[in-house]
């Protein structure tokens, strides 16, 4: 079946420093979305791509989707404490109608 | 803003119980999914209902979950019995899109204590 990995597991970070996760399929996806778990909260929607290598911001996030449509990343420039969370991507595949959570990347940021 | 809303918010029970979780998307979308997430993990779909029918149930443990969405708008997922290694976070989302790749809006989650 479909497999969605994330790497790394946790991610400590100072604050100020740059973050990065990435997303891997185990095959071709229609789209992918990432989403944000607060501890103790519930996912919040960030963003989808759907095109081959699409590229999108959000301040100071910013989202990869690979040219093979089979992975993805999510970068955050200059980490602040309120960064803290849980990041999942989702993905989608075609003809399907849900998603696959990936396993996600716990991140901390230290102040 | 529109919410997802489910309840209970947290629920305790001993094994071979039964319980069930309620949900009441956001008006207006079709697509209604439950999930489970066990602590640690991402969130596993358990099943996804398109209006009134199920759409998708393949990871649903049919010999003690069933879920219904019988007028197409709430919906029940219930367990039972419960066993020890049901205790998780069971999040409902919904979507407004049919085909589902649109934006998942998820409730607060109800968590289950098996004890």
């Amino acid at each position: 079946g479909q497999q969605v990995m994330q790497i790394p597991q946790y991610q400590h970070v100072q604050e100020g420093e740059d973050f990065t996760t990435y997303c891997n399929s185990s095959t071709t996806l229609s789209n992918i979305q990432w989403y944000k778990q607060r501890p103790g909260g519930h996912p919040v929607f960030l963003i989808q791509l759907v095109k081959s290598g699409e590229v999108k911001k959000q301040k100071r996030l910013t989202f990869q989707f690979g040219e093979a449509k089979k992975n993805s990343s999510l970068h955050i420039t200059a980490t602040q404490t309120t960064d803290v969370g849980t990041y999942f991507c989702a993905g989608g595949s075609p003809g399907a109608n849900n998603l696959f959570f990936g396993t996600g990347t716990r991140l901390t940021v230290i102040p | 803003e529109a919410e997802v809303a489910q309840s209970p918010r947290y629920k305790i029970t001993e094994k071979s119980q039964a319980v069930a979780f309620w949900c009441d998307p956001i008006s207006g979308h079709a697509t209604l999914y439950w999930y489970r997430q066990i602590l640690g993990q991402g969130p596993e779909l358990l099943v996804q209902f398109q209006d009134e029918s199920v759409v998708d149930d393949s990871q649903l443990p049919k010999d003690r979950f069933s879920a219904e969405r019988l007028k197409g708008v709430d919906s029940t997922l219930k367990i039972q019995p419960a066993e020890l290694g049901d205790s998780a976070m069971y999040l409902c989302a919904s979507s407004s899109d049919r085909v589902g790749s649109d934006t998942q809006y998820f409730g607060p989650g109800t968590r289950l204590t098996v004890l």
